[in-house]
C-alpha cells in the first residue's frame, strides 16, 4: 500500500515545464523525512534523479529540480525533452511503518 | 563501477519454493544496505525489506513480514530474496538496490539498482 500520492498522469508539449507532486503525511515527509525521486524508463530499473528533496546525482541533467514543502513534495521538469517519457516515483521513511514508502507513481508524456 | 547484477528470470509453480540473487561489485559489500523492491505487472514500487551484509541485520516491510527472507553472504557479496511457497499473486519484477547513506539521515535513497528479476508463478 503506498501512503505517498502522485497525480496517475502529466503531460506536457516538447520544452515545457511540468510538475508532479508527492503527497505524505505526518509520519513521512511531514516529519521531516527527506524526499528522493526516480525515474523509470519503459523496460529498465529505475534511476534515481533527486535525493534529499533538492540534489541531483552527478550526470542529471539540471532541467530536473525537487523541492518540498510541509507534507508534500514535488519534482519540476523544465525543457521538457521526449527522452523525458517516463514512470516517476517520489521515496521517503514512514516512522510509523518503520521502514521505506514509495509513491504511487507518474506516467509522463510528452505530446 | 559500482555495480549490482541480479540472477536471471524465473518460471516457477505454485507452492514451489525459490531464491534469487544480488551480487555486488566495485565497492565494499558490508558496508552498505541492501534493499528489495516488488513491481507487480503494470504496477508502482514496493518496499519490502533492507539487509545489512556486515552483520545480516535484517528489516522487513510489515507487508512482506513473513512471506519472504532476505539473507545475504558476504563471502560472495551476494544478496537473496527467498520464497518457501510461491503464490500466483508472487508474480513481478523484483528488483535490489544499494542504499545510499548520508550522515545523520534517516530517510535514504537506493542507488544504483539491479536490472531486476522477473518472477513468473503459474500452474
Amino acid at each position: 500500500q503506498s501512503v505517498l500520492t502522485q497525480p496517475p498522469s502529466v503531460s506536457g508539449a516538447p520544452g515545457q515545464r511540468v510538475t508532479i507532486s508527492c503527497t505524505g503525511s505526518s509520519s513521512n515527509i511531514g516529519a521531516g523525512y527527506d524526499v528522493h525521486w526516480y525515474q523509470q524508463l519503459p523496460g529498465t530499473a529505475p534511476k534515481l534523479l533527486i535525493y534529499g528533496n533538492s540534489n541531483r546525482p552527478s550526470g542529471v541533467p539540471d532541467r530536473f529540480s525537487g523541492s518540498k514543502s510541509g507534507t508534500s513534495a514535488s519534482l519540476a521538469i523544465s525543457g521538457l525533452q521526449a527522452e523525458d517519457e517516463a514512470d516517476y516515483y517520489c521515496q521517503s521513511y514512514d516512522s510509523s511503518l518503520s521502514g521505506y514508502v514509495f509513491g504511487t507513481g507518474t506516467k509522463v508524456t510528452v505530446l | 563501477e559500482v555495480q549490482l547484477v541480479q540472477s536471471g528470470a524465473e518460471v516457477k509453480k505454485p507452492g514451489e519454493s525459490l531464491k534469487i540473487s544480488c551480487k555486488g561489485s566495485g565497492y565494499s559489500f558490508t558496508s552498505y544496505w541492501i534493499g528489495w523492491v516488488r513491481q507487480m505487472p503494470g504496477k508502482g514500487l514496493e518496499w519490502m525489506g533492507i539487509i545489512y551484509p556486515g552483520d545480516s541485520d535484517t528489516r522487513y516491510s510489515p507487508s512482506f513480514q513473513g512471506q519472504v527472507t532476505i539473507s545475504a553472504d558476504k563471502s560472495i557479496s551476494t544478496a537473496y530474496l527467498q520464497w518457501s511457497s510461491l503464490k500466483a499473486s508472487d508474480t513481478a519484477m523484483y528488483y535490489c538496490a544499494r542504499r545510499f547513506d548520508r550522515l545523520g539521515e534517516l530517510s535514504n535513497p537506493f542507488d544504483p539498482w539491479g536490472q531486476g528479476t522477473l518472477v513468473t508463478v503459474s500452474s
